[in-house]
């Protein structure tokens, strides 16, 4: 079975300049995350879709970030515009069930930023 | 709110040596918990879960013990090799099944 596939695998760019990254959960799981990761820390949630609805963006940048999941499986994420701060690893996960059950995340194998 | 905090590295230990990575959490209600890996230039990767009160999760020779009473999750291994080194996260879920709290994360370096 494939895993969850990201890309680009890595970005540079100059700050001011919009960034998108791509997501292709697992088949059939119907929950979608995004995860930053900060150089030395743990990923932090940025947004969590069930299906196509965005049940959990509590933590993203609005000003600057957003994400969509059109038909409720792939997913892409865009910063514009990208920031000095921005430089991070973008994860994406993804898990088979809906809200209300625990259900174990997959991992993608992120996206390398470095806003410059 | 859920925190985790997870012993700072990096640890660094000879191989075969007994591992042992301290991770305690703050939360409320009943939530599972996880080890995750992350291995140079890769993704997490699921190393081993628990999700109630004295259940032990465990894979590759890892162990941890969801130990309420003193809310940890230690990770212990008896024997590692120098193919284990890489970043440990601990992490909790919530009861809704759906938001991962992470730990700092603690690398570990195996030498020959």
């Amino acid at each position: 079975e494939a895993g969850v596939v990201q890309s680009p695998r890595y970005k540079i760019i100059e700050k001011k300049q919009p960034v998108a990254f791509w997501c292709n959960p697992i088949s059939g799981h119907n929950t979608l995350y995004w995860y930053r990761q900060n150089l030395g820390q743990g990923p932090e949630l940025l947004i969590r879709y069930e299906n196509e609805e965005a049940v959990d963006d509590s933590q993203l940048p609005k000003d600057r970030f957003s994400a969509e999941r059109l038909k409720g499986v792939d997913s892409t994420l865009k910063i514009q515009p990208a920031e000095l701060g921005d430089s991070a690893v973008y994860l994406c996960a993804s898990s088979p069930r809906d809200r209300g059950h625990e259900e174990t995340q997959y991992f993608g194998p992120g996206t390398r930023l470095l806003v410059l | 709110g859920n925190s985790v905090t997870q012993m700072e590295g990096p640890v660094t230990l000879s191989e075969e040596a007994f591992l042992t990575i301290n991770c305690t959490y703050t939360a409320t209600g009943y939530p599972s918990l996880f080890w995750y890996v992350q291995y140079p230039g890769e993704g997490l990767q699921l190393l081993l879960k628990a999700t109630k009160a004295d259940d032990k999760g465990s894979n590759k020779g890892f162990e941890a013990t969801y130990r309420k009473e003193t809310t940890s999750f230690h990770l212990e291994k008896g024997s590692v090799q120098v193919s284990d080194s890489a970043v440990y996260f601990c992490a909790l879920q919530n009861n809704a099944g759906n938001m991962l709290t992470f730990g700092g994360g603690t690398r570990l370096m195996v030498k020959p």
